[in-house]
């Protein structure tokens, strides 16, 4: 069975300042993996994707995530933060089994220091 | 339009009203999943279906049932809805295990 784990419940960062979050799945295959923001009373947008290939891959609003298999790892990162990044972000694994389904981390809340 | 459209957006409810939620897509999706979020416990997935035939328990299924009425049409019921129910309730849809794309939401109140 698939799981997500995301280690850390909420972050604060300065804004201009990196930012790294982390996220560890657990599946027996290679998976599916994503991350998605959801900004205070908004739905969930789709920041980036994994399905192969390249491990380092590229999103929207300037983040990045590298899967390492060997860690079982996505983390997600971004160079330098903006005030409007402050949202809940979580990560999530799929696969292309017929009987898998998405799940979803806990979630991480990220808070931006002007 | 959206392409994945729940209804309705906002609902107060009674201890021990039956409620449901209704989804529809026009992605032409094979897969649909009904999750819960509750604050700090991220998403949980309630129910699966990945086609009309094939309906499937999530993490939380107890209090819950589903209907997949079509292809583009899944719902949520709650038999008999109590407090601990109360959440903001996402329909999603994907097309083999791929991303999910999510309606706006339906936030759940039950007094």
């Amino acid at each position: 069975a698939q799981s997500v784990t995301q280690p850390d419940i909420h972050i604060t960062v300065s804004e201009g300042a990196s930012l790294e979050l982390r996220c560890n799945y657990s599946y027996g295959a290679t998976p599916y993996l994503f991350w998605y923001v959801q900004s205070p009373g908004q739905g969930l947008q789709l920041l980036l994707k994994y399905f192969s290939g390249d491990t380092l891959v590229q999103g929207i609003k300037g983040f990045e995530a590298e899967f390492k298999r060997s860690q079982s790892s996505f983390n997600l990162r971004k160079p330098s933060v903006h005030w409007s990044d402050a949202a809940e972000y979580f990560c999530a694994v799929g696969a292309e089994t017929s009987y898998d389904k998405v799940i979803f981390g806990p979630g991480t809340s990220l808070s931006v220091i002007p | 339009d959206a392409d994945v459209t729940q209804t309705p957006r906002n609902r107060i409810t009674k201890t021990g009203k039956r409620i449901m939620l209704e989804c529809s897509q026009t992605k032409g999706h094979d897969r649909m999943y009904w999750y819960r979020q509750d604050p700090g416990l991220g998403l949980r997935l309630i129910y699966y279906s990945f086609d009309v035939k094939d309906i499937n328990k999530g993490e939380i299924s107890d209090g819950y049932s589903v209907s997949r009425q079509a292809q583009a049409k899944f719902s949520l019921s709650l038999e008999s809805a109590i407090p601990n129910q109360t959440a903001l309730y996402f329909c999603a849809t994907s097309s083999m295990g791929r991303e999910l794309f999510f309606g706006e939401g339906s936030r759940l109140t039950v007094l």
